[in-house]
C-alpha cells in the first residue's frame, strides 16, 4: 500500500489479557520503528529493526513486550499480560533510510486497558 | 532533564500572526534534526527537516543553533488549519530519535 498500516485501530484488552499489534510498512522501507504515546506526550520509543533484525529494543518497558519482524516487512507488538499503564497509542513508523531521513507513520492503535 | 525539551503551549494566536517556537536538546553529539505536526487524535507527519544554515519552506522557517543546543520553528501568516501540536525531533546518531512533548498552537479567527 501507499502509506504505513496498522491494525486493529482500537483495542480494548482487560486486565491480564494477551494483545498483538500488527505493522505493515511502506514496501521497501529497511528501517521499521515502534512508539508509545500517552495522552498528551510525545511518542516515546520501543524499539527498532532494520530488515529482520532488532537492532534496539532499549524502550521496551517491561519483558511483558515483545516485537517481532521476521521476514522483513510486517511486524508484531505483542504485549503479554496487560496492565492498565500500558493503555496508549501505539504507533508504527518506517523509512527508506538506515539514518532518520523523517518517518512516516501509521495511524496507530488505540489500546484500553480496562 | 529530558533529552527534548519544548513549552507545552498553548500558543493561541490570531490569523495572520507570526508565531515562533523553540525547542533545547541535551545531547550535543545530536545529528539531524525534524518538526512533526501532530493533529488531535492523528499520527505524527513530518513537516520539515531542520539544516545548520537554516531552512524555508513556504511559511515556515526552522533554524538551528548547535552551540546553544536548540532548534525552532517560525510560521508566519498563521492559518486556522495551521492549528496542530508541533512536535520537536532530534536524532542522536544510528536510529535512535527523540520526541519532544510537542507544542500545541492554536490559530483563531
Amino acid at each position: 500500500g501507499a502509506g504505513v498500516s496498522q491494525s486493529p485501530r482500537y483495542k480494548v484488552a482487560k486486565r491480564g489479557q494477551d494483545v498483538a499489534l500488527r505493522c505493515d510498512p511502506i514496501s521497501g522501507h529497511v528501517s521499521l520503528f515502534w512508539y508509545q504515546q500517552a495522552l498528551g506526550q510525545g511518542p516515546e520509543f520501543l524499539t527498532y529493526f532494520q530488515n529482520e533484525a532488532q537492532l534496539d529494543k532499549s524502550g521496551l518497558p517491561s519483558d511483558r513486550f515483545f516485537a517481532e519482524r521476521p521476514e522483513g516487512s510486517v511486524s508484531t507488538l505483542k504485549i503479554q499480560r496487560t496492565q492498565q499503564e500500558d493503555s496508549a497509542v501505539y504507533l508504527c513508523a518506517s523509512s527508506m533510510d538506515r539514518e532518520n531521513y523523517g518517518y512516516t507513520f501509521g495511524s496507530g492503535t488505540r489500546l484500553t486497558v480496562v | 532533564r529530558k533529552e527534548v525539551e519544548q513549552d507545552p503551549g498553548p500558543f493561541n494566536v490570531p490569523e495572520g500572526a507570526t508565531v515562533a517556537f523553540n525547542c533545547t536538546y541535551s545531547n550535543s553529539a545530536s545529528q539531524s534534526f525534524f518538526w512533526y505536526r501532530q493533529d488531535c487524535r492523528k499520527e505524527p507527519k513530518l513537516l520539515m527537516s531542520v539544516y545548520s544554515s537554516g531552512n524555508e519552506d513556504g511559511r515556515f522557517t526552522a533554524q538551528l543553533n548547535r552551540a546553544s543546543q536548540y532548534i525552532s520553528l517560525l510560521i508566519r501568516d498563521s492559518k486556522l488549519s495551521d492549528s496542530a501540536t508541533y512536535l520537536c525531533v532530534v536524532n542522536t546518531g544510528g536510529f535512535k530519535t527523540i520526541f519532544g512533548a510537542g507544542t500545541r498552537l492554536f490559530v483563531k479567527a
